[in-house]
């Protein structure tokens, strides 16, 4: 079965503290790792599809890699705005469904 | 702004009802994907249309069902609702049939169940 695993649940960083958010997944033939932005009580914001391992995508202080069993996101000098909860996504084959980890809050204090 | 919106953004209802929640895609796209959010968990997808025909389903009972019409925009209909339909509904669009192609959300609908 599919699965898309995020690590860690919760995370808390000062401002201009760097991290890391963590994806993996367990999926034959992927077909597109997405990762997406979601503030309280709202819809998902795209951020980055990322299609075959060693690719790498970078957005203002965002940068997501991938490789053939996870996916990273990035995160340089965050700032408060950057508090959010952010979503990983996987597409497979056998249809455009999009399958969800629980996501990863990150909470950064200025 | 990703141009798809919802109504309405919040619904209160009580256990065995209907209801319906509407989204309007993008102008151009072609595929709308429903997705029930729990609060603190990742979207569940329910199912996605395309071209007004059903495209592919979730582990979501009968009771929940669909419809897509030709000017972009989509229903979302839940019949005999329980408390644990409670949740963040949203709808999703891209241009094409499957593929590689970015879904853009929209802002949801709130849904809670008494």
């Amino acid at each position: 079965e599919d699965q898309v695993t995020q690590s860690p649940e919760a995370l808390r960083l000062q401002e201009g503290e760097s991290s890391s958010l963590n994806c993996s997944y367990t999926v034959s033939g992927l077909r597109g790792l997405f990762w997406y932005r979601q503030d309280p009580g709202k819809g998902p914001e795209f951020l980055f599809t990322l299609y075959s391992a060693g690719e790498e995508k970078e957005k203002e202080r965002l940068k997501a890699t991938l490789t053939k069993k996870e996916s990273f996101l990035h995160i340089t000098a965050p700032k408060p705005e950057d508090s959010a909860t952010y979503l990983c996504a996987v597409r497979i084959p056998s249809g455009s469904r999009l399958t969800f980890g629980e996501g990863t809050q990150l909470t950064v204090n200025p | 702004e990703t141009g798809v919106t919802q109504s309405p953004t919040h619904l209160i209802k009580t256990r065995g009802q209907q209801v319906t929640l509407r989204c309007s895609s993008q102008s151009g796209h072609n595929t709308v994907s429903w997705y029930q959010q729990a609060l603190g968990q990742g979207p569940q997808f329910i199912f996605q249309y395309y071209r007004e025909e059903e495209n592919g389903r979730g582990n979501f009972p009968p009771r929940f069902s669909g419809l897509q019409f030709p000017n972009y925009s989509s229903e979302l209909n839940v019949n005999a609702l329980e408390l644990d339909d409670s949740a963040l509904y949203l709808c999703a669009s891209n241009p094409g049939r499957g593929g590689e192609e970015t879904q853009y959300f929209g802002p949801g609908t709130r849904l809670l169940v008494l």
